[in-house]
C-alpha cells in the first residue's frame, strides 16, 4: 500500500523558516518524481514544486521561487521542502504527491497524495 | 505559462449528466495531457481521469474525459449522477518546462 505522510507543519512568524518532510512507503521511491502541492483552506490547489527521481530536474512555482527549496533523500525514502522567508500568503495545507511517470525527468500528474500538513504564517 | 479556466460551480440532479469544462488560455490543449482530480471535503484529492480520457483504477465508467481542440478545452463528464459524486473537481496539466498547472476547481452539487 502506497503511503505518504507529511510532517513539519506548524505556526511560523513572517520571515522565518519551516522544513516540511514527507515519509514514503509502498513503492520504489527513487523511481519517481515527487511534488509539493498546497491548498489554502477553502480554496483551490496550487502546485508548489517538483523534483525528479534523481534530483536532476527541479522546478518551482513563481510564487515560491527563491524562497523554497525542494530536496529528497532516496536512501531515507523522504521528500523535503525548506521554506524560508515565509509570508502570510504561504499559509496553507501542504500535500506531498507522487508523480505517475516512471524514471523520467518530466513531470506529469499525481497518482498518490498524502493527507497534508498545515502551515500557518502569522505574527 | 498558461492558465486553466473552470466554471466555479455546477449543479445537477441525481441520475442526470453533468459536464465540467477546463479551457486552456494559451497553447494547444492537446500538447500536454489533462488530468482530473476529485476532492471531497476534508480529504486529499484523488485522481479520476488521467491522460485526457483514461479512467483511474476503481473509478466507475460513469466518469469520462475528453478534449476538444476547437475550443481548446478539456471536459469531465459524469453520467448517472449520484450524491456521492458531490465534490470539488480540478483539472490539471503541465508544460514542457516542468511546470504543473491546476484549474481553480469546480464545485459540483448534486441536488
Amino acid at each position: 500500500e502506497v503511503q505518504l505522510v507529511e510532517s513539519g507543519g506548524g505556526l511560523a512568524q513572517p520571515g522565518r523558516s519551516l522544513r516540511l518532510s514527507c515519509a514514503v512507503s509502498g513503492f520504489t521511491f527513487d523511481d519517481y518524481a515527487m511534488h509539493w502541492v498546497r491548498q489554502v483552506p477553502g480554496k483551490g490547489l496550487e502546485w508548489v514544486s517538483g523534483i525528479s527521481w534523481s534530483s536532476t530536474y527541479i522546478a518551482y512555482a513563481d510564487s515560491v521561487k527563491g524562497r523554497f527549496t525542494i530536496s529528497r533523500d532516496n536512501a531515507k525514502n523522504s521528500l523535503y521542502l525548506q521554506m524560508d522567508r515565509l509570508r502570510a500568503e504561504d499559509t496553507a495545507l501542504y500535500y506531498c504527491a507522487k508523480d505517475n511517470r516512471y524514471s523520467s525527468g518530466y513531470f506529469t500528474y499525481f497518482d498518490f497524495w498524502g493527507q497534508g500538513t498545515l502551515v500557518a504564517v502569522s505574527s | 505559462n498558461f492558465m486553466l479556466t473552470q466554471p466555479h460551480s455546477v449543479s445537477e440532479s441525481p441520475g442526470k449528466t453533468v459536464t465540467i469544462s477546463c479551457t486552456r488560455s494559451s497553447g494547444d490543449i492537446a500538447s500536454n495531457f489533462v488530468q482530473w482530480y476529485q476532492q471531497r471535503p476534508g480529504s486529499a484529492p484523488t485522481i479520476v481521469i488521467h491522460e485526457d480520457k483514461q479512467r483511474s483504477s476503481g473509478v466507475p465508467d460513469r466518469f469520462s474525459g475528453s478534449i476538444d481542440s476547437s475550443s481548446n478545452s478539456a471536459s469531465l463528464t459524469i453520467s448517472g449522477l449520484k450524491t456521492e459524486d458531490e465534490a470539488d473537481y480540478y483539472c490539471q496539466s503541465y508544460d514542457n518546462s516542468n511546470h504543473v498547472v491546476f484549474g481553480r476547481g469546480t464545485k459540483l452539487t448534486v441536488l
